[in-house]
């Protein structure tokens, strides 16, 4: 079946400590993108990328980082940096621009920094 | 930037019909996606509008008026299943590509 897949679901981490959230996708899309999501608030844009060896800055990509090595992937980095991790974080993905081209998202990491 | 205001909460009967409205502001509207999203789970897409009218999906629907900056979700036979948080999201020009605004999401509880 297609679909886009992050894992692990829980992830805890000690403060200080960098990790990486991983998400794949089958669908052949090209764009793929990054959210946080924090209680009672809508998703917010970290990280976006079109197309492979290329990505952007959302509206919170501070503390963050990515790569698009691969149509397939696109691992983000929450570092050290970013002051307050512990969020769900959703991965996305869609066809390139035009159209519905709705976004199809992952079921999402949820991360708690201790 | 963007704007996209939303209620917080709503509450519905089962059975019901329920209309969730949504006003955005933006410099170049390129689409309006509604999306449903249970707690702890992933959105999924329910509705896209970029021009004006109504746009009808079996119980859902969603309307658009760009003029006013403004859209709704209709939901009709309201189930219980339909609870739930309902993201309204804008996309534009800036940028490039696919990328959205969200809202903060309205959570709608259905009771018997």
């Amino acid at each position: 079946d297609g679909g886009i897949t992050q894992s692990p679901k829980y992830l805890f981490r000690k403060e200080g400590q960098n990790v990486t959230l991983s998400c794949e996708q089958n669908l052949n899309h090209d764009a793929m993108y990054w959210y946080r999501q924090d209680p009672g608030q809508g998703l917010r844009l970290i990280y976006y990328s079109q197309i492979v060896n290329d990505f952007q800055k959302g509206d919170i990509a501070e503390g963050y980082s990515v790569s698009r090595e691969k149509k397939e992937s696109f691992p983000l980095t929450v570092t050290s940096a970013q002051k307050n991790p512990t969020a769900f974080y959703l991965c996305a993905s869609s066809p390139q621009a035009g159209g519905v081209n709705e976004q199809f998202f992952g079921p999402g990491t949820r991360l708690t920094v201790l | 930037g963007q704007n996209i205001d939303q209620p917080t909460e709503m509450t519905a009967t089962e059975g019901a019909i329920v209309q969730i409205n949504c006003t955005y502001q933006t410099s170049g509207f390129n689409g309006l996606f509604w999306y449903q999203q249970h707690a702890g789970e992933a959105p999924t897409f329910l509705s896209y509008n970029v021009l004006d009218g109504l746009e009808e999906k079996g119980r859902f629907s969603s309307f658009l008026s760009r003029s006013k900056g403004y859209s709704y979700l209709l939901l009709k036979e309201l189930h219980m299943k339909d609870s739930a948080s309902y993201l309204c999201a804008v996309r534009d020009h800036t940028g490039g590509g696919n990328k959205l605004t969200f809202g903060t999401g309205t959570q709608l509880k259905v009771e018997l």
